[in-house]
């Protein structure tokens, strides 16, 4: 089974920051990522898919990049909107793997 | 809209069983391929199960194999999971989510979640 890692685990900025988090795949995964925004007690939101596509009405200053194993997601101006865990998923055909995910916290 | 409404969680013993619904709209449910994902208190997510539009095709997660079933009813737009022999580490909220469509296997739309609870 290919496993999913984030990094960080946690994450503290500032409204107006640039922030990276990183995806890392086990073997290649050629282009297959989601990434997923949640807040507490909310389902997960979908933000962008094939590792770089933006979902429709997601805010263009959330952007992604990377393939075969090593991924990014990045935000370029925190908004307060945006403090909430990030989740990376491998997926295929019926089946996906999550990563553990990173908290963006308020600095 | 899409929307997707999750029922069926609550507290069971140790061993018991249990049955989760969805029911989707604003889609045409028979289309799409649904999966159940679930997520343990203060824990990241978990992918439990996929269904293909015709219940063609059903995959399942390792620890899941042999004590869950996934199925769904296209006339009454409904998704289903069947949980046998529940244990503690089974206690999570448990989403139903969309796949985006094509075969994907990513999720753009889920519903709010059902809590199950699995203790004596």
């Amino acid at each position: 089974d290919i496993q999913m890692t984030q990094s960080p685990s946690t994450l503290s900025a500032s409204v107006g920051d640039r922030v990276t988090i990183t995806c890392r795949a086990s073997q290649s995964i050629s282009s297959w990522l989601a990434w997923y925004q949640q807040k507490p007690g909310k389902a997960p939101k979908l933000l962008i898919y094939m590792a770089s596509t933006l979902e429709s009405e997601v805010p263009s200053r959330f952007s992604g990049s990377g393939s075969g194993t090593e991924f990014t997601l990045t935000i370029s101006s925190l908004q307060p909107d945006d403090f909430a865990t990030y989740y990376c998923q491998h997926y295929s055909t019926y089946s996906g793997s999550f990563g553990p995910g990173t908290k963006l916290e308020i600095k | 809209e899409v929307q997707l409404v999750e029922s069926g969680g609550g507290l069971v013993k140790p061993e018991g069983s249990l049955r989760l619904s969805c029911v989707g709209s604003g889609f045409t449910f028979s289309n799409y391929n649904m999966n159940w994902v679930r997520q343990a208190p203060g824990t990241g997510l978990e992918w439990v199960a996929s269904i293909s539009s015709r219940s063609t095709y059903i995959y399942y997660a390792d620890s899941m194999k042999g004590r869950f079933t996934i199925s769904r009813d296209n006339a009454k737009n409904s998704l289903y999971l069947h949980m046998n022999s529940l244990g503690a580490e089974d206690t999570a909220v448990y989403f139903c989510a969309r796949d985006r469509g094509g075969n994907s296997g990513f999720f753009d739309s889920w519903g709010q979640g059902t809590l199950v609870t699995v203790s004596s």
